[in-house]
Parts: structure tokens; C-alpha cells; sequence
């Protein structure tokens, strides 16, 4: 079965680095798009952007350019989303998905979430 | 962007109600429109693309329809476990592939 296993939750204090990790299992990872999408506490989703592990090629919304990084590590087919400097607006439930093929363009199978807490 | 507008953000329905909701993109995005369902503390679960194709596994009073700017989800017999939050999202041409508001679908 295609399983995608993120991280567990973390509680950060503003200013520290994060790395958090979605392991993909049960298919071929470097075929399909690998998206992040952010959910705040009681809001809706947000689409954060999606990383290619064939090439790393990387699309990312203009709303997040530049405050996160995408990654992949194809041995361990494992993605990666990275902040150098929390702040407390990313506190957030992150999700990883994977994209699916051809005209079905759409996140197919989702993460469990991982949960990031950022307070002082 | 493409700005993906829902409608209404919730509503209250019943056991075997009819129920749907709308979706609206701020520019002809074809047919490139999913939905997804949310359950509380859950990951979204994925039900159709193209706007009206099944994903497996969704059971069949789930439907789409639409194209261009004007989409609907329609639930024809609302079951207990329908009871959740559904999401569209715009996946024409280049990224950002943007998400609707949600709406919540509660229990009258």
C-alpha cells in the first residue's frame, strides 16, 4: 500500500531551525510530485508548494518563497520541509501529499500531519 | 493567483438530506477542480478530480459537476460519516494550485 509517515509534533521556541520529515512508502517516490499544504489551528488548507524527487525541481506558492525549504532524500525516499527561523505564525499542522498523474493532478495520498508549535 | 471561493463556508443538513456545495474560481480553470474531505483531526481524504471523476473507493452519492468557473459537490443522500469539512482545489496550469475556504458540513 502507498503510505506517506510524517514526523512527530515539535514545540519550538521563535528563532530556532525545523526540519521535518515525510517518509514514502509502496510506490515509485521519484515518479510523482511531493506537495506540503499548511492548516492552522481552526482555518482551512494552504497550498505551501511541491517538490519533484526525480530532480528536485521545486514550485513553491509566492506566500511561502523564501520562509521554507523544500528537499528530498531519494535513498531513503523521504521529503523534507525545512524553516532556518520559526516564528510564531508557523505554528500549523503540516501535511505532506503526494501528487498524482496525468489528469488526475491532485494530492492522492496525504500524511498524518505533523503539528509544530512555536512559542516563547 | 487563481482565488478558489466556497460556498456557503457551513451548513446544517440531516440523515438523507441532499446537499451541495459550490465553487467558484476567479478565472476559467477547465475542468481542474478536486474535492476533498476533512474530518476533525484528520488528514484530508482525497474524492474527486476533473471535476466529476470518482476517485476509488468513494462511495457513488458522492458527485461533481461543472467547468470552467462554476463547480458543485453534491452529497445525494447525507450519510453519518459525511459529516466534515470538503475542500476544492484548482490544480490549472502552473502552481500555486489553490484551495476554497472549506465548508463545514454539521449536523441539524
Amino acid at each position: 500500500d502507498v503510505e506517506l509517515v510524517q514526523s512527530g509534533a515539535e514545540v519550538k521556541k521563535p528563532g530556532e531551525s525545523l526540519k521535518i520529515s515525510c517518509k514514502c512508502s509502496g510506490y515509485k517516490f521519484t515518479s510523482n510530485w511531493i506537495g506540503w499544504v499548511r492548516q492552522k489551528p481552526g482555518k482551512g488548507l494552504e497550498w505551501m508548494g511541491i517538490i519533484y524527487p526525480g530532480d528536485s525541481d521545486t514550485r513553491y506558492s509566492p506566500s511561502f518563497q523564501g520562509q521554507v525549504s523544500m528537499s528530498v532524500d531519494r535513498s531513503i525516499s523521504t521529503a523534507y520541509l525545512q524553516w532556518s527561523s520559526l516564528t510564531t505564525s508557523d505554528t500549523a499542522t503540516y501535511f505532506c501529499a503526494r501528487q498524482g498523474v496525468g489528469r488526475n493532478v491532485a494530492f492522492d495520498i496525504w500524511g498524518q500531519g505533523t503539528l509544530i508549535i512555536v512559542s516563547s | 493567483d487563481i482565488q478558489m471561493t466556497q460556498s456557503p463556508s457551513s451548513l446544517s443538513a440531516s440523515v438523507g438530506d441532499r446537499v451541495t456545495i459550490t465553487c467558484r474560481a476567479s478565472q476559467n480553470i477547465n475542468s481542474y477542480l478536486n474535492w476533498y474531505q476533512q474530518k476533525s483531526g484528520k488528514a484530508p481524504k482525497f474524492l474527486i478530480y476533473d471535476a466529476s471523476t470518482l476517485q476509488s473507493g468513494v462511495p457513488s452519492r458522492f458527485s461533481g459537476s461543472g467547468s470552467g468557473t462554476d463547480f458543485t459537490l453534491t452529497i445525494s443522500s447525507l450519510q453519518p460519516e459525511d459529516f466534515a469539512t470538503y475542500y476544492c482545489q484548482q490544480t490549472y496550469s502552473t502552481p500555486p494550485h489553490t484551495f476554497g475556504g472549506g465548508t463545514k458540513v454539521e449536523i441539524k
